[in-house]
């Protein structure tokens, strides 16, 4: 099955400043790869997707590329703002739904 | 608000139980995931059910089972419960064909289980 892993596991930023996650999978079949964002408290929430046949996609700060041959995908926020502050987790999807483990962004005022 | 609903918000209860949760997917949606998050296990796949047939099963326990209605509400039963299965639960629903792959799926609040 799907095996999907994520780094870093805790990311410490100054408001400003970019904040990259990155995750590696292992099925190559994999081809529906989202981003979501979990507050303390709340469920995840969508923030941005990706499909295999496209390699970067972007949405006002946050984009996500992906590299299909090396098997990996991440997330980029730039112009960081303290409420950008919260647990993202990246996922893989073919069949089953694969969770990384988890970053905690926190970003500094 | 997801528009995905999630019963009991928080439960608590002994060794050996057995809970109910309860889960409304967003009007129009017609699958329904549920997740189990905790500490050590990050969000871990469950059960996927599509308009009442079940569709895909993840790292779901025997003990686990879970159904889904003819009005597209999901229950995940959860018995002779442990220490370790205290978690928080999510389900999500999506629009969905039946298959993960493309669907965006829409998380609820989720369900604390606390097992004494």
């Amino acid at each position: 099955g799907e095996n999907v892993e994520q780094h870093p596991s805790t990311l410490s930023v100054q408001e400003g400043d970019s904040a990259v996650i990155k995750c590696t999978y292992s099925d190559s079949a994999s081809n529906y790869f989202p981003w979501y964002k979990q507050e303390l408290g709340k469920g995840p929430q969508l923030i941005i997707d990706i499909r295999s046949n496209v390699g970067e996609k972007k949405d006002q700060r946050i984009a996500v590329t992906l590299n299909k041959t090396a098997k990996h995908f991440s997330l980029h926020i730039t112009e960081t703002q303290p409420e950008d502050s919260a647990v993202y987790f990246c996922a893989a999807s073919n069949n089953d739904m694969r969770f990384g483990a988890g970053t905690r962004l926190t970003v500094k005022p | 608000d997801s528009g995905v609903t999630q019963t009991p918000k928080h439960l608590i209860t002994a060794t050996g139980q057995r809970v109910t949760l309860r889960c409304s997917p967003r009007s129009g949606d017609l699958s329904v995931y549920w997740y189990q998050q905790s500490l050590d296990q990050g969000l871990q796949f469950l059960i996927h059910y599509y308009n009442g047939e079940e569709r895909a099963k993840g790292n779901i326990l025997e003990r686990f089972s879970a159904q889904q209605f003819p009005d597209l509400h999901s229950e995940l039963n959860l018995s002779s419960l442990e220490l370790g299965d205290s978690a928080l639960y999510f389900c999500a629903s999506s629009v969905g064909s039946g298959r993960f792959s493309y669907n965006e799926q829409f998380f609820g609040p989720g369900t604390r289980l606390t097992v004494l």
